[in-house]
């Protein structure tokens, strides 16, 4: 069965240190990656998507992900965070064996930057 | 830039009652999307739409639930006699033709 896991719940980080958030997959074939942010009371918002190329994917606000094949991950990172980054972050993967391209979400980490 | 919305954008009802949660998507998307995301937990998909028909849908979507485009621009949710385990935030979303998902602002439905 295709997956996305989140192993932490939550990430603490202070303010101007760099972050990471992980999300590791299990897909039968090429994945198609996503990241989602959602603040309070707010929708998803799209950070950032592999589809394929190069595997360091540039996205909004600043972050980026490395698509890793071999370690099955697509970590989500920013060098420098801002507290305005607190927010609920989601790693997705497109069902591939949808036809209808539907995600199949992780469980989500809350990231708290601290100032 | 164009969005996806979604209204109401919170609705209380109680156990029994029907809702219909409304969406309209990004104008020129042709694949049409519902989630949920219970309190704390993940967001899980629901049905998807296309070509005025459904696609694909989850196991969570009884026979409680319906969707309908009724006219060019509206993408409705409707849950026929509400549970209280139907409580959630409920996402609409359309995918783009490079296969990206945008979600709207969310209905959060507490039934009572």
């Amino acid at each position: 069965a295709q997956s996305v896991a989140q192993p932490e719940d939550q990430v603490n980080v202070a303010e101007g240190n760099p972050l990471t958030v992980k999300c590791t997959y299990s897909v039968s074939g090429n994945p198609y990656l996503f990241w989602y942010v959602q603040y309070p009371n707010r929708g998803l918002q799209f950070l950032l998507k592999y589809i394929t190329g190069d595997n360091l994917v540039k996205g909004s606000y600043g972050f980026e992900a490395e698509f890793n094949k071999s370690q099955t991950s697509f970590h989500l990172k920013k060098p420098s965070a801002l507290v305005s980054d607190s927010a609920l972050y989601f790693c997705a993967v497109r069902d591939l064996t949808s036809g209808t391209y539907k995600y199949i979400f992780g469980t989500g980490t809350r990231l708290k930057v601290l100032a | 830039e164009p969005e996806v919305t979604q209204t109401p954008s919170h609705q209380v009802t109680q156990m029994g009652q029907e809702v219909i949660l409304r969406c309209v998507p990004i104008s020129n998307h042709l694949y049409f999307y519902w989630y949920r995301q219970i309190l704390g937990q993940k967001v899980e998909f629901l049905v998807s739409f296309y070509n005025n028909e459904i696609s694909e849908k989850s196991e969570i979507f009884d026979d409680q639930f319906s969707v309908e485009r009724p006219d060019g621009s509206n993408f409705t949710l409707k849950i026929r006699s509400t549970k209280l385990e139907d409580s959630a935030m409920y996402f609409c979303a359309s995918r783009s033709s490079q296969g990206t998902q945008y979600f709207g602002p969310g209905t959060r439905l507490l039934v009572l």
